[in-house]
């Protein structure tokens, strides 16, 4: 149980493109997603919190405008990069949480690599 | 503004033998404390986590954690490592309140010589 996948795993972009990516909980209901950003041989760094149904929570000097973060159901959060460059190339991680029901666990996806070109 | 740090970036060990990795953490409150494993080009597993209770924890694939507040630590060991164990190692705090945002360590990436 507790599932998260990501779609897609790879994609590659040009500059000044917007992508989108997937994160699904398979097997059960999150009432909270997370986004993290992880460059080559480092730690995750959190982008933002996103409940559903409501705005998401960015972490500070993340441009919202430009991640932007849509958590349409229980099931389903997503992040487009909007007008991409270079420097968002990256691995994007996501996870989904039950809250106190699960004792606040995050369970994470595997992983989308952004490559903007 | 919690933080967590993990003062070994790389860490060789041979196969069999015993491994600790290190981990601290700076949190106001009561942490709540996870260490992950990451394989490359993956996502993370949790390998265990404390949140009251028993300050030794156990968890998966044979790895267990002590939580020591004196010395804000969370040192990961394991008593015999496998070659698979070899992967990046994250210690993570988690915060109080709703949303229970994770603050990651900069991570420890094991090589496991055979």
């Amino acid at each position: 149980g507790a599932v998260v996948s990501q779609h897609p795993s790879r994609v590659i972009c040009k500059s000044g493109t917007s992508v989108k990516i997937e994160c699904r909980s398979l097997d059960f209901q999150a009432t909270t997603m997370f986004w993290y950003r992880q460059f080559p041989k480092q730690s995750l760094m959190l982008m933002a919190t996103s409940n559903e149904g409501s705005k998401a929570t960015y972490e500070q000097g993340v441009e919202k405008d430009k991640f932007l973060i849509n958590h349409a159901s229980l099931t389903l959060s997503t992040l487009t990069v909007t007008s991409a460059h270079p420097e968002d190339s990256s691995f994007y991680i996501c996870s989904a949480s039950q809250g106190a029901l699960k004792g606040y666990e995050q369970y994470f996806g595997p992983g989308t690599r952004l490559t903007v070109t | 503004a919690q933080s967590v740090t993990q003062p070994d970036i790389h860490i060789t060990v041979s196969e069999g033998a015993s491994l600790e990795l290190r981990c601290n953490y700076s949190y106001g409150a009561t942490p709540y404390l996870f260490w992950y494993v990451q394989s490359p080009g993956q996502g993370l597993q949790l390998l265990l986590k404390y949140f009251s209770g028993d300050t030794l924890v156990q968890g998966i694939k044979g790895f267990e954690a002590e939580f020591k507040r004196s010395q804000s630590s969370f040192n990961l060991r394991k008593p015999s490592v496998h070659w698979s164990d070899a992967a990046e190692y994250f210690c993570a705090v988690g915060t109080e309140g709703s949303a229970r945002q994770l603050t990651f360590g900069s991570g420890t990436q094991l090589t496991v010589l055979p």
